[in-house]
């Protein structure tokens, strides 16, 4: 069964507003990866979080891996319509090489 | 240089028919991955290759599922006998070796089947 939640599956906000995504595992993570999925593309690597605790920051982004290595955030400052996707989390299990664990996405729209 | 390429873009089958899809990975990276998405819906993980290590098959949801990687470059995922649930895109990514790496995808090959 999944063992990667990701909250809320949809979100619709007016630009410029925040959004944050979240995604939960149900066992400890090596490590966590976050990509993005445009409409009608692939997805694409954004970041990679390893050490519990961490906060990476892009631009308008900021990710954040729990201190027990279990949960994982996005957020995204003021956003703007070229945020307009799905954002995905992507966990990996010690022990299980590359195989990653992806969450269901949580799809962003932007009202300009 | 040159991303991961899949082919075809698309195929449309009748139930019952077998189909095989292709993945060619970026030149040099020796992890590869194929996963299922069905539509509005995350990524499943079916099997990935790492080198010349046996492939982690745990994800394929049938044994009409099975994947070939040739020359630790090129790799194929055939589909017997497929059913209508098997409609979805199925995407292949690799990446520079296992572990910490991210993984590059290919544009994916939209299978339907009828």
């Amino acid at each position: 069964g999944q063992q990667v939640m990701q909250i809320p599956q949809y979100q619709h906000v007016q630009e410029g507003e925040d959004f944050t995504t979240y995604c939960n595992s149900s066992t400890t993570l090596s490590n966590i990866q976050w990509y993005k999925q445009r409409p009608g593309g692939h997805p694409v690597f954004l970041i990679q979080l390893v050490k519990s605790g961490e906060v990476k920051k892009q631009k308008r982004l900021t990710f954040q891996f729990g201190e027990a290595k279990k949960n994982s955030s996005l957020h995204i400052t003021a956003t703007q319509t070229t945020d307009v996707g799905t954002y995905f989390c992507a966990g990996r299990r010690y022990n299980q090489g590359g195989k990653l664990i992806f969450g269901q996405g949580t799809e962003l729209s932007v009202k300009p | 240089g040159a991303g991961v390429s899949q082919s075809p873009s698309n195929k449309v089958t009748e139930k019952g028919k077998d189909v095989e899809l292709r993945c060619d990975p970026i030149s040099g990276h020796t992890a590869l991955y194929w996963y299922r998405q069905s539509l509005g819906q995350g990524l499943e993980f079916l099997i990935y290759f790492q080198g010349n290590s046996a492939p982690d098959k745990s994800g394929l949801p049938s044994d009409r599922f099975s994947a070939e990687r040739t020359g630790g470059s090129v790799s194929t995922l055939t589909i017997q006998r497929t059913q209508q649930e098997d409609s979805a895109v199925y995407l292949c990514a690799s990446s520079p070796a296992d572990g910490v790496y991210e993984q590059y995808f290919g544009p994916g090959t939209r299978l339907t089947v009828t």
